[in-house]
């Protein structure tokens, strides 16, 4: 059992369609993150989460939106794609706010077309 | 909002030669942690150091954080082509809950 998954691994869609990704964890940790990876940017944050329906923004919100309704899955949304957007898509979760480590899935690369 | 600036961005060495990756700031954090990644997969963590001045083995990698709380370093004795990876440093600066702060990673190739 991985712990955390997150679907789909892959993606092509068209600019202006919206597009939800999947996170799911079975470790009930408190804290989920969405983070985008591109080169020469690193890892950025996109939302969090610490807690069912408690969730905040991070460096790079605009464009998207997330949702908590159980401790188990933690969504994130893409309100209308735009080629900007292509990226791989990391989820994390930690038990104590990421002091002693996240736990991250094996990401979904989004092609936005 | 927190900095953490990685050196070398690219390596390339021979299998069995000595490296160091740098990892800086001008910021003090509570804890700093390593992860490594590999093509296709999510980061994965290499270990958590705490105390200023702490130094933590993990076979053949070193990982040292500074007096200050501010930069961690990352040593790799005799390198072989499975360290071959990509490298981040992260940095929890406390309090809130938006958690780490990332380098830009330093993208290590280990050649036979």
């Amino acid at each position: 059992d991985a712990g955390i998954t997150q679907s789909p691994r892959h993606k092509v869609t068209e600019t202006g369609t919206p597009v939800t990704l999947r996170c799911h964890q079975t470790e009930n940790h408190r804290y989920m993150y969405w983070y985008r990876q591109d080169p020469g940017h690193g890892l950025r944050l996109i939302h969090y989460s610490y807690g069912v329906k408690d969730t905040d923004k991070g460096e790079v919100s605009d464009g998207y939106s997330v949702s908590r309704s159980k401790t188990e899955d933690f969504l994130l949304t893409l309100e209308s794609a735009t080629s900007s957007q292509t990226s791989v898509y990391f989820c994390a979760i930690s038990g104590d706010r990421g002091n002693y480590g996240y736990t991250f899935g094996s990401g979904t690369r989004l092609t936005v077309v | 909002t927190q900095l953490l600036e990685q050196s070398p961005q690219f390596l390339s060495i021979q299998e069995g030669e000595n490296l160091t990756v740098y990892c800086n700031s001008s910021s003090v954090f509570s804890s700093l942690q390593w992860y490594r990644q590999e093509p296709g997969e999510g980061p994965v963590l290499l270990v958590t150091v705490v105390t200023g001045g702490e130094v933590k083995k993990l076979k053949r990698l070193t990982f040292q954080f500074g007096d200050a709380r501010k930069d961690s370093s990352l040593h790799i004795t005799a390198a072989q082509p499975g360290d071959t990876g990509l490298y981040l440093c992260a940095g929890d600066a406390g309090g809130g809950a938006d958690g780490l702060t990332f380098g830009k990673g330093t993208h290590l190739i280990i050649q036979p």
